[in-house]
């Protein structure tokens, strides 16, 4: 198993411009989720699906899109990029294992907005 | 709502010492509580899990255990290593939001030769 890739792994763009990070698990995990990290405030969820057709907001979903058309893929959409979009991307996967929902990350993707 | 608190970093270690990472964590009914790992340059990896109160969670020399008397899941290694060196995330799944994952700041470890 390939477990849970993302692409690209760097991106730069300009401000204003659109783009769509790509997201993808072969784990068949009913729940995905496109969280950012940046320095010193942890991981802040963005979107999240429980399955295919189903997507609901995390805690910052302002300038996201994101739809789930398969199990497999979560893509990401940033609408038009602002400088404040600047950050590590990680798509998650998980699924209940004993109770626990237990997640597996994405390598990331390092977005520079100029 | 639930919320989770870890101490801040940076950590530095000399190695051989002994870790200990707090965590402290809000959270309505029984939740479930990792820690995460993140080397330099990469995704996040569960290190450790535990799903009810007084489970101990292991792995690698790491462990951590659910007290829910003081709402803590502290992580504790009694010997590190320099290849140890990384960032700690403590985080909870809640039933209200079995989906979502809450993570705290994170704390960096670096331990010296």
């Amino acid at each position: 198993n390939a477990g849970v890739t993302q692409t690209p792994k760097f991106q730069v763009l300009k401000t204003g411009q659109s783009m769509t990070l790509q997201c993808a698990q072969d784990m068949n995990h009913e729940y995905m989720s496109w969280y950012r990290q940046d320095p010193g405030m942890g991981l802040r969820l963005i979107h999240y699906s429980v399955g295919a057709g189903i997507t609901d907001q995390g805690e910052v979903p302002n300038g996201y899109n994101v739809s789930r058309s398969t199990t497999e893929d979560f893509p990401l959409r940033l609408l038009s990029a602002a400088p404040s979009q600047t950050s590590v991307y990680f798509c998650a996967s998980s699924y209940s294992k004993a109770g626990a929902y237990e997640q597996y990350f994405g390598p990331g993707t390092r977005l520079t907005v100029t | 709502g639930d919320s989770v608190t870890q101490m801040e970093g940076p950590v530095t270690l000399s190695e051989e010492a002994f870790l200990t990472i707090n965590c402290t964590y809000t959270a309505t009914g029984y939740p479930s509580l990792f820690w995460y790992v993140q080397y330099p340059g990469e995704g996040l990896q569960l290190l450790l899990k535990a799903t009810k109160a007084d489970d101990k969670g292991s792995n690698k020399g790491f462990e951590a255990t659910y007290r829910k008397e003081t709402t803590s899941f502290h992580l504790e290694k009694g010997s590190v290593q320099v290849s140890d060196s990384a960032v700690y995330f403590c985080a909870l799944s809640g039933y209200s939001s079995a989906s979502k994952i809450i993570f705290g700041s994170g704390t960096r470890l670096s331990i010296r030769p």
